[in-house]
C-alpha cells in the first residue's frame, strides 16, 4: 500500500517568518495530495489540496507543490501568526482511500 | 447542514464491553470513513464505504466491524473492547469526484478510553 512520511515533527517559527512542510510517498498513481489543520481537540479541515496534474496551487498565504517525479510535495505558510499554531497533516489519495502523514505540530512565536 | 455528525464525543469502556459508535452525514455523499487518531501515528484508516451496501478493510481492521445503515449512516463496532482500541476516532465522507478525487469532510471525533 501508500507510505506517507512527513517532515519535520515539530517546527517552531517566529511570526512573520516561512514555515514548510514536507511529504513523500511511495505509490505513483496517488492523484490527490490535501492538506489538513488540527487545532487541539478539534477535527481535522482541509485548508488546501493540490491534483497530480498540477505543479502548484496558492491560496493567499498558503501555498503547495508537488514534484511527481521525486514523490514528494511540501507546505508553504509564509508572513506566519500566532493563529497557525496547530498539527498540520499532509495525505495522498488513491481513489477512496486516504494515506496520511503523521503531523507536523507547528508553534508560531508571536 | 450539519455536515458530519459523530455520537458520542466520549466513552469510558471496560476491557470486554462492547460498543457501536454512530456517524451520519446530510451532504449526500457515497463515501465514508472510519479512522483512528494515536498521538504521533497521524490518522489511520480502519474500515471505508465507497457506497451504500459496500464496505472495505483498511490498514487496521482488526477488532472493528462496520455496517453501512443506508446512505446517510456508517456506524463502527467494537465487539470486545481492548486497552489497544483507546484511540480518538474520525468518520468522515466524500462526494463523488472526477478519477475519485474530492475532498473529505471529517466529523468531531469520538474520544474512546478502555481501561
Amino acid at each position: 500500500g501508500e507510505n506517507v512520511e512527513q517532515h519535520p515533527s515539530t517546527l517552531s517559527v517566529q511570526e512573520g517568518d516561512s514555515a514548510v512542510i514536507k511529504c513523500t510517498y511511495s505509490d505513483s498513481a496517488s492523484n490527490y495530495f490535501p492538506w489538513y489543520k488540527q487545532e487541539l481537540g478539534k477535527r481535522p479541515q482541509l485548508i488546501i489540496d493540490i491534483r497530480s496534474n498540477v505543479g502548484e496551487k496558492k491560496d493567499q498565504r498558503i501555498a503547495v507543490t508537488l514534484n511527481k517525479t521525486a514523490k514528494h510535495f511540501s507546505l508553504h505558510i509564509t508572513e506566519t501568526q500566532p493563529e497557525d499554531s496547530a498539527v498540520y497533516f499532509c495525505a495522498a489519495g488513491i481513489g477512496n482511500q486516504f494515506y496520511f502523514g503523521t503531523g507536523t505540530s507547528l508553534t508560531v512565536i508571536p | 447542514n450539519a455536515g458530519v455528525t459523530q455520537t458520542p464525543k466520549f466513552q469510558v469502556l471496560k476491557t470486554g464491553q462492547s460498543m457501536t459508535l454512530q456517524c451520519a452525514q446530510d451532504m449526500n455523499h457515497n463515501s465514508m470513513y472510519w479512522y483512528r487518531q494515536d498521538p504521533g501515528m497521524g490518522l489511520r484508516l480502519i474500515y471505508y464505504s465507497a457506497s451504500e451496501g459496500t464496505t472495505d478493510k483498511g490498514e487496521v481492521p482488526n477488532g472493528y466491524n462496520v455496517s453501512r445503515l443506508n446512505k446517510r449512516e456508517f456506524s463502527l463496532r467494537l465487539e470486545s473492547a481492548a486497552p489497544s482500541q483507546t484511540s480518538v476516532y474520525f468518520c468522515a465522507s466524500k462526494r463523488p469526484g472526477r478519477e475519485g478525487v474530492a475532498e473529505q469532510f471529517f466529523g468531531p471525533g469520538t474520544r474512546l478510553t478502555v481501561l
